[in-house]
């Protein structure tokens, strides 16, 4: 089975300083990783996402996220944090083999406060 | 969220009482999903479709039935709903196995 883990429930940070939010992820196979952003009161909006290539992946907003297979993690990051990067952030995986079929497992998001 | 619209956006209910849900897109996508989000759960998929009238069970389908009888429209019904039942749901929809998934505005349903 497929899972993915937000270890952070929060994150806080000054406005200009660099942002991280966590991911690690367990699948059988091999993994397709998106990070999708929800602002309140508004469905989930599509971030950046990894399939295949190269292991940093650049994304809208500025954001990019780094796949690193050896340690299961795809890290969403921003080097200068915006009051508006404010929202709820989550992970998700989906298992590449066909067994697996066309399920998206989220992790549980992890809330970003941006401060002034 | 263009593209995808679900109606309604809000709904309070009573326990027992059947409720339908409705995703339209206009993106003639082949694939449509309905996921419930709640607190430190994210979102779990509840069914999904592949075609029209093909839909396959998600990892939280006991309580929800779905019909998908054009390309455009996935309804989620809960036969008789239930306070725990009380959830934002999202629908959403993507071109192929692999593509991003593309997601509604939601609907907030509270069951009383």
């Amino acid at each position: 089975a497929q899972s993915v883990a937000q270890p952070e429930d929060q994150v806080n940070v000054a406005e200009g300083n660099p942002l991280t939010v966590k991911c690690t992820y367990s699948v059988s196979g091999n993994p397709y990783l998106f990070w999708y952003v929800q602002y309140p009161n508004r469905g989930l909006q599509f971030l950046l996402k990894y399939i295949t290539g190269d292991n940093l992946v650049k994304g809208s907003y500025g954001f990019e996220a780094e796949f690193n297979k050896s340690q299961t993690s795809f890290h969403l990051k921003k080097p200068s944090a915006l009051v508006s990067d404010s929202a709820l952030y989550f992970c998700a995986v989906r298992d590449r083999s066909k067994a697996a079929g066309n399920k998206l497992t989220f992790g549980g998001g992890t809330r970003v406060l941006v401060k002034p | 969220d263009a593209g995808i619209t679900q109606s309604p956006r809000h709904k309070v209910t009573e326990t027992g009482t059947p409720v339908t849900l409705r995703c339209h897109q206009t993106e003639n996508h082949r694939y449509m999903y309905w996921y419930r989000q709640d607190p430190g759960h994210g979102l779990r998929l509840i069914h999904y479709s592949y075609g029209v009238k093909d839909t396959d069970k998600g990892e939280v389908s006991d309580g929800y039935s779905v019909s998908r009888s054009k390309t455009e429209d996935f309804l989620l019904t809960l036969e008789s709903a239930t306070s725990s039942q009380t959830s934002v749901y999202f629908c959403a929809i993507s071109e192929g196995l692999a593509e991003t998934q593309y997601f509604g505005p939601g609907t907030r349903l509270l069951v009383l």
